[in-house]
């Protein structure tokens, strides 16, 4: 049974850039959440796809979109990329038939701005 | 609004020894769920434990046990005979009620990184 898994698993970018990252769900999973984690701290939510639809977004700019496929895998992308987003970007996915809903993460994308 | 609070920003614990990592939350909402994940170097966040606020019972998995304290809004995992592979950060996190519709992200704490020592 094959876990969250994303790409690339590192990125270097300069600023003004864009990026696109990805992320498939585990297997039996629906919904998708972005997370971003800078150095030293906790992960940071970006925002949640379910149905094709993002449906719930945390404090980032528009600079910071995503779309979810019919398969459930998802894009994250950033564009006008600045220095302070070079982060960890971790996706997370969950089953909502579950009471708990936990999330389960993959490996993550290092982003680099330059 | 939710808050994780971790105030232990490093800990030290010998091998086979116990170790307490503490957190405390903050939030308005009367059901909620709490979760541990792990985080070694290479980044990935491992799911460990979870706590739903109505669970009568402490959670348990494997070495991994939650010390919850409703009333006093603490969620403190202890993990029982350290192993060398213990060594990581640690998160807290929350998530709010299933039935408060969209709300469904988790709030991280800022973790606390554990070191064991052989």
């Amino acid at each position: 049974d094959a876990g969250v898994t994303q790409s690339p698993t590192h990125l270097i970018k300069t600023r003004g850039q864009q990026v696109t990252l990805r992320c498939s769900p585990k297997s039996g999973h629906d919904t998708v959440s972005w997370y971003q984690q800078a150095l030293g701290q906790g992960p940071q939510f970006i925002f949640q796809y379910y149905e094709e639809e993002e449906r719930q977004r945390g404090n980032f700019p528009d600079r910071f979109s995503g779309h979810q496929f019919p398969n459930y895998s998802s894009e994250l992308n950033v564009n006008a990329l600045l220095l302070g987003d070079s982060a960890l970007y971790l996706c997370a996915s969950s089953g909502r038939d579950s009471s708990r809903e936990t999330q389960y993460f993959g490996p993550g994308t290092r982003l680099l701005v330059l | 609004a939710q808050k994780i609070t971790q105030t232990q920003p490093g800990m030290f614990v010998q091998e086979k020894e116990a170790v307490t990592l503490d957190c405390t939350y903050d939030t308005s909402d009367q059901s909620y769920g709490l979760f541990w994940y792990k985080q070694p170097s290479s980044g990935e966040m491992i799911f460990l434990i979870y706590q739903g606020s109505y669970d009568e019972q402490n959670a348990t998995e494997g070495r991994y046990s939650l010390n919850f304290q409703k009333a006093r809004k603490s969620a403190n995992l202890v993990i029982s005979a350290s192993q060398l592979g213990d060594s990581a950060m640690y998160f807290c996190a929350m998530r709010r009620p299933i039935s408060s519709g969209s709300a469904r992200q988790l709030t991280f704490g800022s973790g606390t990184q554990l070191t064991v020592l052989p």
